[in-house]
């Protein structure tokens, strides 16, 4: 599957680093979305964007910025982590983020990210 | 808010048996969706049940979607190996724009 894709696939920063995720769609979707999903805990919805305008942030902390030029890239940029977000990180794309989760959603591979 | 559990969170079976995991929203949701995570990947897309009682059949997969449209079923007949992984259910939030996922069931399969 390659409608979805995320780069790196793997990362390893320091609590000190800068870095940036990168997702790219190519389904024609207008809605795109970022997850973390640790061990052992559900997937957690961070981001939600809609034809290029954020439409959700739930509650995540400043040092996750998001960034989305287009409707087909997303970016997630990292700064000044903590141990703790050493997670999976997934991208999403759906059809239409307006109506909020009525249609499927198709997930990137993934960046897993260790911070040390 | 709307929460989504599933039971059980973990089923280890032989293969060739059968496996069920049960989801139940909160709330009445206006589809329920599932989706499988192999070890290593990611969530992929199942399906989408929208009708109340409504039942679909993907070969040895039977998706069940309750009456009040609260609850859903995943069945899976004489399990294979490839059947591993986690598999979650979804549903709309009642008013956002987010998909609500349940905790998911880890199914691993002994052959």
């Amino acid at each position: 599957e390659t409608g979805v894709t995320q780069t790196p696939r793997h990362l390893v920063m320091g609590m000190t680093n800068k870095k940036s995720l990168k997702c790219e769609q190519h389904l024609g979707h207008n809605a795109m979305y970022w997850y973390k999903q640790s061990a052992k805990k559900p997937l957690e919805l961070m981001f939600v964007y809609s034809l290029e305008e954020r439409v959700e942030n739930n509650s995540v902390p400043s040092r996750f910025s998001p960034e989305c030029p287009n409707s087909s890239h997303l970016f997630l940029h990292l700064h000044t982590l903590q141990p703790e977000d050493s997670a999976l990180y997934l991208c999403a794309s759906s059809q239409d983020g307006s109506s909020g989760g009525h249609y499927e959603q198709y997930f990137g591979p993934g960046t897993r990210l260790t911070v040390t | 808010g709307q929460q989504v559990m599933q039971i059980p969170q973990y089923q280890h079976v032989q293969e060739g048996e059968d496996f069920t995991t049960y989801c139940n929203s909160s709330t009445t949701l206006s589809n329920i969706q599932w989706y499988k995570q192999r070890p290593g990947g990611h969530p992929v897309f199942l399906i989408q049940l929208v009708k109340s009682g409504e039942v679909k059949k993907q070969k040895r997969l039977t998706f069940q979607f309750g009456e009040a449209k609260k609850n859903s079923s995943l069945h899976i007949t004489a399990t294979q190996t490839t059947d591993v992984g986690t598999y979650f259910c979804a549903g709309p939030e009642e008013y956002g724009n987010k998909l609500v996922f349940g905790a998911g069931t880890i199914l691993r399969v002994k052959s």
